[in-house]
């Protein structure tokens, strides 16, 4: 059974353009959750998704958004790009009790 | 105060070594309680995960969570070069916050041959 997949696995961008991360969950799973690792901060709660709409959103500014398809596939924008942008966005899907998740290898965004 | 708190290491260890891992935590909702693995440049992978208090053991690794003390250990019997990695606690409360995975900083684990 496939895991969790994320594209691209990195992404250079510079400061001011926008950048568009991707990621499916794992077959039955209706729950995306993204998080960012920036270094030196840990993970980072961003955004959940859930049946399509938006649950719950972490402490980032407006330009950090998303959204989940009916596949339960789910996009992250992250709109005029930062230097502190740069970090490991992982996406993450559950399906079950407790909302045991299952992580992504994860997109690497440097900008520059 | 974080909410999760975990002593980021680094710890080095000879292989065949019991390691223990830990992490305390503040918010009393917290009902799931899980451990990652993550290699260098990798996503998190789920090791354990466990429901309110009590042990859960599986091959090498035996999660423990003690609710009353809010205190949540990992421990690795006979540890291998390959357990080299950060290990990350994570816990999760119910209500609007359910989906939030609130993690600890990580430990460093490194297992020498």
């Amino acid at each position: 059974e496939a895991g969790v997949t994320q594209s691209p696995t990195h992404l250079i961008k510079t400061r001011g353009q926008q950048a568009t991360l991707r990621c499916s969950p794992i077959s039955g799973h209706t729950s995306v959750y993204w998080y960012q690792q920036a270094l030196g901060l840990g993970l980072q709660f961003l955004l959940w998704y859930d049946e399509g709409e938006e649950r719950n959103r972490g402490n980032f500014p407006p330009r950090f958004s998303g959204r989940q398809f009916p596949n339960y596939s789910s996009e992250l924008n992250v709109n005029a790009l930062e230097l502190e942008d740069s970090a490991l966005y992982l996406c993450a899907t559950s399906g079950g009790r407790g909302n045991i998740q299952y992580f992504g290898a994860g997109t690497r965004l440097s900008v520059l | 105060q974080k909410e999760v708190e975990q002593d980021p290491g680094p710890l080095s260890v000879p292989e065949g070594a019991i390691v223990s891992l830990n992490c305390t935590y503040s918010n009393s909702a917290f009902q799931y309680f899980m451990w990652y693995r993550q290699y260098s440049r990798k996503g998190p992978e789920l090791l354990m995960y466990t429901y309110s208090s009590g042990n859960k053991e599986d091959g090498r690794f035996t999660a423990q969570v003690d609710k009353s003390s809010k205190y949540i250990s990992l421990f690795i019997r006979d540890s291998q070069p390959s357990d080299s990695a950060t290990y990350l606690c994570a816990s999760n409360a119910g209500g609007t916050s359910y989906g939030k995975l609130t993690f600890g900083q990580g430990t460093i684990l490194t297992v020498h041959p």
